[in-house]
């Protein structure tokens, strides 16, 4: 069955610096979400992208989609105490849609 | 828009106890999926309904996790009987349609199995 990868799990940065979380499919997507979960909290929905290398930006948010729809990446800049929680990409394969591992990102101040 | 609804938020049982979980997706979604969580992991789906339907349910241990959805509806997830190993928060998700827009998440059941 498909299968989506992230890397890494856990990320610690300092407040300010930048961060970046990868995802992988094992099949090609049609569209592939990304969502926030804080601790204790459930998914929240980011953004979606649908077209082969599409890029998003939310702010310090940035989003892109690979050209073979078979990975993603979300970049925040300067990252905020406020942007502690869990990364989780899903990919959407024949109506499907299934998470990742997820990132943790702690950021400490 | 009032959001995805769950109940109980938690639930304690022992092992080989049975437990139910129930649903009610956002107006108009028909589509409903049920996640598994374990703690430290991505959301694990479990079910995934259209309308009344079952679209996929590869991922279900289905000697001891049913789920329906008779109406379209709201849906229940009932495990019988539980293990230690289903400790987990399980979600309930809808989407308007299936996939092709974002999924809106309830608060989740945390199941303690002890």
């Amino acid at each position: 069955g498909q299968q989506v990868m992230q890397i890494p799990q856990y990320q610690h940065v300092q407040e300010g610096e930048d961060f970046t979380t990868y995802c992988n499919s094992s099949t090609t997507l049609s569209n592939i979400q990304w969502y926030k979960q804080r601790p204790g909290g459930h998914p929240v929905f980011l953004i979606q992208l649908v077209k082969s290398g599409e890029v998003k930006k939310q702010k310090r948010l940035t989003f892109q989609f690979g050209e073979a729809k078979k990975n993603s990446s979300l970049h925040i800049t300067a990252t905020q105490t406020t942007d502690v929680g869990t990364y989780f990409c899903a990919g959407n394969a024949g109506n499907m849609l299934t998470f990742g591992g997820g990132t943790r990102l702690m950021v400490k101040p | 828009e009032a959001g995805v609804a769950q109940s109980p938020r938690y639930k304690i049982i022992e092992k080989r106890q049975s437990v139910a979980f129930w649903c009610n997706p956002i107006s108009g979604h028909a589509t409903l999926y049920w996640y598994q969580q374990i703690l430290g992991q991505g959301p694990k789906l479990l079910i995934q309904f259209q309308n009344n339907g079952v679209v996929d349910d590869s991922q279900l241990p289905k000697d001891r996790f049913s789920a329906e959805r008779l109406k379209g509806v709201d849906s229940t997830l009932k495990i019988q009987p539980a293990k230690l190993e289903d400790s987990a928060v399980y979600l309930c998700a809808s989407t308007f349609g299936p996939g092709d827009t974002e999924a809106f998440f309830g608060q989740g059941t945390r199941l303690t199995v002890v």
